[in-house]
C-alpha cells in the first residue's frame, strides 16, 4: 500500500522556469510533511517541511503548498537552476505512537536545462 | 557539527553471507532510523531506535535486525543475504526531544551489492 503518491516521476524544465512536484497522502494521522533533495551518491537532505496548521511555507525559491482537505501537498521551485537538478522526495510522518517513521513518495527526478 | 556517518560506504557480498552496517548519528542526537533505498521500491523504512530500544519496525523479514548502543550509535545486520538485498542503506538521526516530529538528517548511505 503506497501511502504517499508522488508525481511526476520525472520533470524537465528550462533554467528560470517553475518546477512543480505534487504529492497526495492517505493517512489522515500524518502531521509532518518534509521534502528531501537527493543528489547522486549522497543521502537525502531536508529541503523544507510543513505542518498542517499552515497552508503555505516559503524558504527562498522553495515553497510548499498544503491542502489538508484534499490531502495533497506540493513543492514549487521558482527560478529553477541547473544546480537544482536532483531527485526530490516528499514524505510524511505522524508523531502519534512515539515513532518518527517517514513514509516516502517514489521520487521525482528533476532536470533543469541551462 | 559533523553529520551522520555511515561505514562502510561500499560493500560487496555473496548470497548467503551476512553483513553489518554501522551508523554514527549527529552528536547529541538520540534517535536513529534505517531506510532501504532501491530503484524499484524507493525509500522504505526498516527500523527506528531511541535510547537503545526499537520504537518501530518496517515490513521486512526477520533477516534484517538492528540495535543501538548507549552512545546512540547504531548497527544493522542482514543475515543470509539475497540478491534482492542489494540497495543503498541509509541511516538518519534526529534530536528527538519529544513533541512534534523532529527533522531527520540522513547519512551518505552504504551501498550494498549482493552477488
Amino acid at each position: 500500500q503506497q501511502q504517499v503518491k508522488q508525481s511526476p516521476q520525472s520533470l524537465i524544465v528550462q533554467k528560470g522556469g517553475i518546477s512543480i512536484i505534487n504529492c497526495a497522502y492517505e493517512n489522515t494521522a500524518f502531521d509532518y510533511f518534509p521534502w528531501y533533495q537527493q543528489f547522486p551518491g549522497k543521502g537525502p537532505a531536508l529541503l523544507i517541511a510543513i505542518r498542517p496548521d499552515v497552508s503555505e511555507k516559503k524558504e527562498g525559491r522553495f515553497t510548499i503548498s498544503f491542502n489538508k482537505s484534499a490531502k495533497q501537498f506540493s513543492l514549487h521551485i521558482m527560478d529553477s537552476q541547473p544546480g537544482d537538478s536532483a531527485t526530490y522526495f516528499c514524505a510524511a510522518s505522524s508523531d502519534r505512537g512515539g515513532s518518527e517513521k517517514l513514509v516516502f513518495g517514489k521520487g521525482t527526478k528533476l532536470t533543469v536545462n541551462p | 557539527k559533523a553529520g551522520v556517518t555511515q561505514t562502510p560506504r561500499y560493500l560487496i557480498k555473496t548470497r548467503g553471507q551476512q553483513v553489518t552496517l554501522s551508523c554514527s548519528p549527529i552528536s547529541g542526537h538520540r534517535s536513529v532510523s534505517w531506510y532501504q533505498q532501491t530503484p524499484g521500491q524507493g525509500l522504505q523504512f526498516l527500523f527506528e531506535y531511541f535510547s537503545e530500544t526499537q520504537r518501530n519496525k518496517g515490513n521486512f523479514p526477520g533477516r534484517f535486525s538492528g540495535r543501538q548502543f548507549s552512545n546512540s550509535r547504531s548497527e544493522m545486520n542482514v543475515s543470509t543475504l539475497e540478491l534482492g538485498d542489494s540497495a543503498l542503506y541509509l541511516c538518519a538521526s534526529s534530536l528527538r526531544v519529544g513533541g512534534p516530529t523532529d527533522t531527520q538528517y540522513f547519512g551518505p548511505g552504504t551501498r550494498l551489492t549482493v552477488l
